[in-house]
């Protein structure tokens, strides 16, 4: 158990459908990090969250979306799929911002399909 | 931008043969350097970095990297393979955020 919790583990969906995913960060941990894992694209990072605010923005779609919670927690909010987004969604968290020689903590992913 | 280069997507080896896995990177000032194993079906999981100060770094399972300025490398060995290090390896740099590389996948042959 790596201490970052994402619920759920699968999510099957349809096409045009919202879906929200789901991370608590490891304890102590102020920033989250998304990434899409495909087949096609490799691990993609979508977007960082810090104590609540927006950090950093990579190849996230304007139909997804994220925040994080005052209690640290985080969503993202997948809007609209497509048979495309159907990849590994992991959460990874770290004590600060910025460069890091701890190193981030990665979650056990939710695997989301869309049919 | 940082970019991490991982060359060859896939790489075989037979069981207790040595492990060469490559990574470089382009950063100009030395970055912070990690690798992290992906097992099928699970997380990344970190195997080791490399902060300051001795450039071979001692991880997990029996893997080592070696910092080399020089050549902006920091490749992966293992001297002897197991079927257990069967799995997908990320390259990573920390700057102002983390770059991962495209992953290697290894595969051990019995």
């Amino acid at each position: 158990d790596s201490g970052v919790t994402q619920t759920p583990k699968h999510l099957i969906t349809a096409t045009g459908q919202r879906v929200t995913l789901r991370c608590s960060p490891r304890s102590g941990d102020l920033s989250v990090y998304w990434y899409q894992q495909s087949l096609d694209q490799g691990l993609q990072f979508l977007i960082q969250y810090y104590n609540g605010e927006e950090r950093a923005k990579g190849n996230i779609l304007e139909r997804f979306s994220a925040q994080q919670f005052p209690d640290l927690h985080s969503e993202l909010n997948l809007s609209s799929l497509e048979l495309g987004d159907s990849a590994l969604y992991f959460c990874a968290s770290s004590r600060g911002t910025g460069s890091s020689n701890y190193g981030y903590t990665f979650g056990s992913g939710t695997r989301l399909t869309v049919v | 931008a940082q970019s991490v280069t991982q060359l060859g997507s896939h790489v075989s080896v037979s069981e207790g043969a040595l492990v060469l896995l490559r990574c470089n990177y382009s950063s100009s000032v030395p970055p912070y350097l990690f690798w992290y194993v992906q097992y099928p079906n699970q997380g990344l999981q970190l195997l080791l970095k490399y902060t300051t100060g001795a450039t071979l770094v001692k991880g997990i399972n029996g893997f080592e990297a070696e910092f080399k300025k020089s050549e902006t490398s920091f490749h992966l060995t293992k001297p002897s393979a197991h079927m257990s290090d069967a799995a997908e390896y990320f390259c990573a740099v920390s700057e102002d955020q983390f770059y991962f590389g495209t992953g290697t996948s290894l595969t051990v042959i019995p």
